[in-house]
Protein backbone atom coordinates (compact mmCIF):
# COMPACT_ATOMS: atom_id res chain seq x y z
CA UNK A 1 0.00 0.00 0.00
CA UNK A 2 1.52 3.73 -1.00
CA UNK A 3 1.47 5.85 1.52
CA UNK A 4 3.00 9.44 1.36
CA UNK A 5 5.15 11.63 4.01
CA UNK A 6 5.98 15.02 4.23
CA UNK A 7 8.56 16.33 6.09
CA UNK A 8 8.66 19.17 7.89
CA UNK A 9 4.95 19.41 9.22
CA UNK A 10 5.43 23.32 9.15
CA UNK A 11 8.19 25.41 8.80
CA UNK A 12 9.06 29.32 9.51
CA UNK A 13 11.92 31.58 7.39
CA UNK A 14 12.67 34.85 7.18
CA UNK A 15 11.73 36.35 3.51
CA UNK A 16 14.93 35.69 1.11
CA UNK A 17 15.88 32.05 2.30
CA UNK A 18 16.13 29.34 0.01
CA UNK A 19 14.23 25.99 1.49
CA UNK A 20 13.50 22.20 0.55
CA UNK A 21 10.23 20.68 1.18
CA UNK A 22 10.53 17.11 1.61
CA UNK A 23 7.83 13.95 0.13
CA UNK A 24 9.01 10.39 0.61
CA UNK A 25 6.78 7.76 -0.86
CA UNK A 26 6.71 3.87 0.03
CA UNK A 27 6.06 2.36 -3.41
CA UNK A 28 8.90 3.16 -5.61
CA UNK A 29 6.51 2.02 -8.69
CA UNK A 30 4.24 5.78 -9.46
CA UNK A 31 3.33 7.06 -12.49
CA UNK A 32 3.86 10.32 -11.48
CA UNK A 33 4.27 13.08 -8.58
CA UNK A 34 2.67 16.17 -8.28
CA UNK A 35 3.58 19.10 -5.88
CA UNK A 36 0.58 21.13 -5.51
CA UNK A 37 -0.16 24.27 -3.33
CA UNK A 38 -3.12 24.98 -1.30
CA UNK A 39 -4.03 28.40 -0.05
CA UNK A 40 -6.61 28.82 3.47
CA UNK A 41 -10.15 28.87 2.15
CA UNK A 42 -9.09 27.87 -1.56
CA UNK A 43 -8.36 25.25 -3.71
CA UNK A 44 -5.45 23.08 -5.03
CA UNK A 45 -2.82 24.89 -7.26
CA UNK A 46 -0.67 22.46 -9.51
CA UNK A 47 3.21 23.54 -9.20
CA UNK A 48 5.00 21.24 -10.86
CA UNK A 49 4.28 17.71 -11.76
CA UNK A 50 7.57 15.16 -12.61
CA UNK A 51 6.84 12.16 -14.53
CA UNK A 52 7.73 8.84 -13.76
CA UNK A 53 10.88 9.13 -16.29
CA UNK A 54 11.62 12.43 -15.23
CA UNK A 55 14.35 13.26 -12.94
CA UNK A 56 13.28 17.35 -12.22
CA UNK A 57 10.84 19.86 -13.33
CA UNK A 58 11.36 23.46 -13.05
CA UNK A 59 8.92 26.88 -12.93
CA UNK A 60 9.97 30.04 -12.10
CA UNK A 61 11.71 29.95 -8.53
CA UNK A 62 10.73 26.69 -7.90
CA UNK A 63 12.29 23.22 -8.82
CA UNK A 64 10.82 19.76 -8.07
CA UNK A 65 13.28 16.86 -7.99
CA UNK A 66 12.46 13.23 -8.30
CA UNK A 67 14.41 9.71 -6.96
CA UNK A 68 12.24 7.00 -7.84
CA UNK A 69 14.82 3.98 -6.27
CA UNK A 70 14.27 6.08 -2.79
CA UNK A 71 11.23 6.92 -2.71
CA UNK A 72 12.02 10.81 -2.87
CA UNK A 73 11.01 13.84 -3.92
CA UNK A 74 12.06 17.67 -3.15
CA UNK A 75 10.17 20.89 -4.06
CA UNK A 76 12.82 23.70 -3.04
CA UNK A 77 11.96 27.17 -3.71
CA UNK A 78 14.56 29.72 -4.31
CA UNK A 79 14.65 33.44 -2.21
CA UNK A 80 11.12 33.01 -0.44
CA UNK A 81 8.71 35.56 -0.17
CA UNK A 82 5.75 36.41 1.41
CA UNK A 83 3.54 35.22 -1.25
CA UNK A 84 4.71 31.62 -1.02
CA UNK A 85 3.18 31.22 2.56
CA UNK A 86 0.68 28.02 1.90
CA UNK A 87 0.50 24.54 2.52
CA UNK A 88 2.33 22.41 0.07
CA UNK A 89 0.69 18.70 -0.91
CA UNK A 90 2.94 16.13 -2.37
CA UNK A 91 0.55 13.39 -4.44
CA UNK A 92 1.92 10.03 -6.15
CA UNK A 93 -0.13 8.29 -8.62
CA UNK A 94 0.92 4.77 -9.09
CA UNK A 95 0.58 2.54 -12.22
CA UNK A 96 -2.39 2.58 -13.52
CA UNK A 97 -4.69 3.68 -10.50
CA UNK A 98 -6.07 6.90 -11.51
CA UNK A 99 -6.18 8.35 -8.32
CA UNK A 100 -3.40 10.48 -6.27
CA UNK A 101 -2.20 9.05 -2.96
CA UNK A 102 -1.58 11.89 -0.74
CA UNK A 103 0.83 13.47 2.07
CA UNK A 104 -0.38 15.76 5.06
CA UNK A 105 1.63 18.67 3.47
CA UNK A 106 4.11 21.05 4.95
CA UNK A 107 2.81 24.50 6.23
CA UNK A 108 5.15 27.07 4.67
CA UNK A 109 5.28 30.69 6.33
CA UNK A 110 7.50 33.21 5.48
CA UNK A 111 8.20 35.92 7.48
CA UNK A 112 9.01 39.55 5.84
CA UNK B 1 -15.19 26.79 -18.06
CA UNK B 2 -12.18 28.25 -17.54
CA UNK B 3 -11.83 26.36 -14.25
CA UNK B 4 -12.96 23.85 -11.81
CA UNK B 5 -16.54 25.10 -10.36
CA UNK B 6 -17.84 23.37 -7.02
CA UNK B 7 -21.12 24.75 -5.22
CA UNK B 8 -21.96 25.39 -2.67
CA UNK B 9 -18.78 26.51 -1.09
CA UNK B 10 -20.00 26.00 1.61
CA UNK B 11 -22.69 24.03 3.11
CA UNK B 12 -24.01 23.62 6.74
CA UNK B 13 -26.66 20.74 7.61
CA UNK B 14 -28.36 18.83 9.66
CA UNK B 15 -27.47 15.82 10.99
CA UNK B 16 -29.10 12.54 9.55
CA UNK B 17 -30.45 15.44 6.01
CA UNK B 18 -29.52 14.80 2.88
CA UNK B 19 -26.79 16.81 0.51
CA UNK B 20 -25.79 17.44 -3.03
CA UNK B 21 -22.50 18.40 -3.92
CA UNK B 22 -21.64 20.04 -7.25
CA UNK B 23 -18.58 19.64 -9.93
CA UNK B 24 -18.04 21.76 -13.13
CA UNK B 25 -15.17 20.61 -14.74
CA UNK B 26 -13.12 22.13 -17.40
CA UNK B 27 -15.08 21.94 -20.80
CA UNK B 28 -13.27 18.68 -22.61
CA UNK B 29 -11.96 17.07 -19.71
CA UNK B 30 -12.80 13.32 -19.52
CA UNK B 31 -11.92 12.55 -15.90
CA UNK B 32 -12.90 13.61 -13.02
CA UNK B 33 -12.20 12.83 -9.57
CA UNK B 34 -13.56 13.66 -6.34
CA UNK B 35 -11.47 13.86 -2.94
CA UNK B 36 -12.48 14.43 0.61
CA UNK B 37 -9.95 16.36 2.86
CA UNK B 38 -11.20 15.83 6.68
CA UNK B 39 -9.51 18.18 9.52
CA UNK B 40 -5.88 16.97 10.15
CA UNK B 41 -6.04 14.48 7.58
CA UNK B 42 -5.11 13.94 4.34
CA UNK B 43 -6.50 14.07 1.21
CA UNK B 44 -8.90 11.11 0.83
CA UNK B 45 -9.89 9.72 -2.68
CA UNK B 46 -13.33 9.18 -3.13
CA UNK B 47 -14.82 7.92 -6.95
CA UNK B 48 -13.51 8.59 -10.29
CA UNK B 49 -15.31 9.12 -13.51
CA UNK B 50 -14.03 8.59 -16.88
CA UNK B 51 -17.00 9.97 -19.38
CA UNK B 52 -20.23 8.98 -17.20
CA UNK B 53 -18.42 5.13 -15.70
CA UNK B 54 -17.14 5.49 -12.58
CA UNK B 55 -14.22 3.18 -13.04
CA UNK B 56 -13.52 3.40 -9.23
CA UNK B 57 -15.43 4.29 -6.64
CA UNK B 58 -13.45 2.65 -4.35
CA UNK B 59 -13.20 5.50 -1.91
CA UNK B 60 -16.47 6.06 -1.08
CA UNK B 61 -16.68 5.59 2.50
CA UNK B 62 -20.20 3.78 2.69
CA UNK B 63 -23.45 2.96 0.87
CA UNK B 64 -24.90 6.73 2.27
CA UNK B 65 -22.48 8.46 -0.43
CA UNK B 66 -23.08 8.08 -4.65
CA UNK B 67 -22.07 10.17 -7.15
CA UNK B 68 -23.49 10.83 -10.72
CA UNK B 69 -22.14 12.29 -13.93
CA UNK B 70 -24.40 13.38 -16.73
CA UNK B 71 -23.49 14.52 -20.06
CA UNK B 72 -19.50 13.70 -19.76
CA UNK B 73 -19.63 17.00 -17.56
CA UNK B 74 -21.58 18.09 -14.15
CA UNK B 75 -21.05 16.08 -11.42
CA UNK B 76 -22.89 15.31 -8.40
CA UNK B 77 -22.21 13.95 -5.23
CA UNK B 78 -24.65 13.24 -3.02
CA UNK B 79 -24.42 12.79 0.43
CA UNK B 80 -27.55 10.64 2.10
CA UNK B 81 -28.45 10.51 5.86
CA UNK B 82 -25.48 12.82 6.54
CA UNK B 83 -23.37 12.19 9.84
CA UNK B 84 -21.08 14.26 11.63
CA UNK B 85 -17.80 12.64 10.63
CA UNK B 86 -19.11 13.20 6.74
CA UNK B 87 -17.62 17.20 7.69
CA UNK B 88 -14.99 18.26 5.11
CA UNK B 89 -13.95 20.14 2.87
CA UNK B 90 -15.22 18.08 -0.50
CA UNK B 91 -12.41 18.47 -3.77
CA UNK B 92 -13.64 18.04 -7.28
CA UNK B 93 -11.14 17.85 -9.64
CA UNK B 94 -10.47 17.17 -13.92
CA UNK B 95 -7.78 16.16 -16.22
CA UNK B 96 -7.89 15.08 -19.88
CA UNK B 97 -7.55 11.21 -20.53
CA UNK B 98 -3.85 11.93 -20.35
CA UNK B 99 -2.20 15.62 -20.13
CA UNK B 100 1.39 14.87 -20.04
CA UNK B 101 1.49 18.33 -18.21
CA UNK B 102 -0.35 19.84 -15.38
CA UNK B 103 -2.35 16.49 -14.23
CA UNK B 104 -5.31 18.03 -12.48
CA UNK B 105 -7.33 21.07 -12.25
CA UNK B 106 -8.87 21.13 -8.89
CA UNK B 107 -11.94 23.27 -7.87
CA UNK B 108 -12.07 25.44 -4.93
CA UNK B 109 -13.62 22.72 -2.74
CA UNK B 110 -17.55 22.46 -0.74
CA UNK B 111 -16.97 23.06 3.38
CA UNK B 112 -19.57 20.58 4.58
CA UNK B 113 -20.17 21.42 8.43
CA UNK B 114 -22.68 18.47 9.85
CA UNK B 115 -23.90 20.17 12.95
Amino acid sequence: KQEVTQIPAALSVPEGENLVLNCSFTDSAIYNLQWFRQDPGKGLTSLLLIQSSQREQTSGRLNASLDKSSGRSTLYIAASQPGDSATYLCAVRTGNNRKLIWGLGTSLAVNP
Amino acid sequence: GAGVSQSPSNKVTEKGKDVELRCDPISGHTALYWYRQSLGQGLEFLIYFQGNSAPDKSGLPSDRFSAERTGGSVSTLTIQRTQQEDSAVYLCASSLEWTGGRGYTFGSGTRLTVV
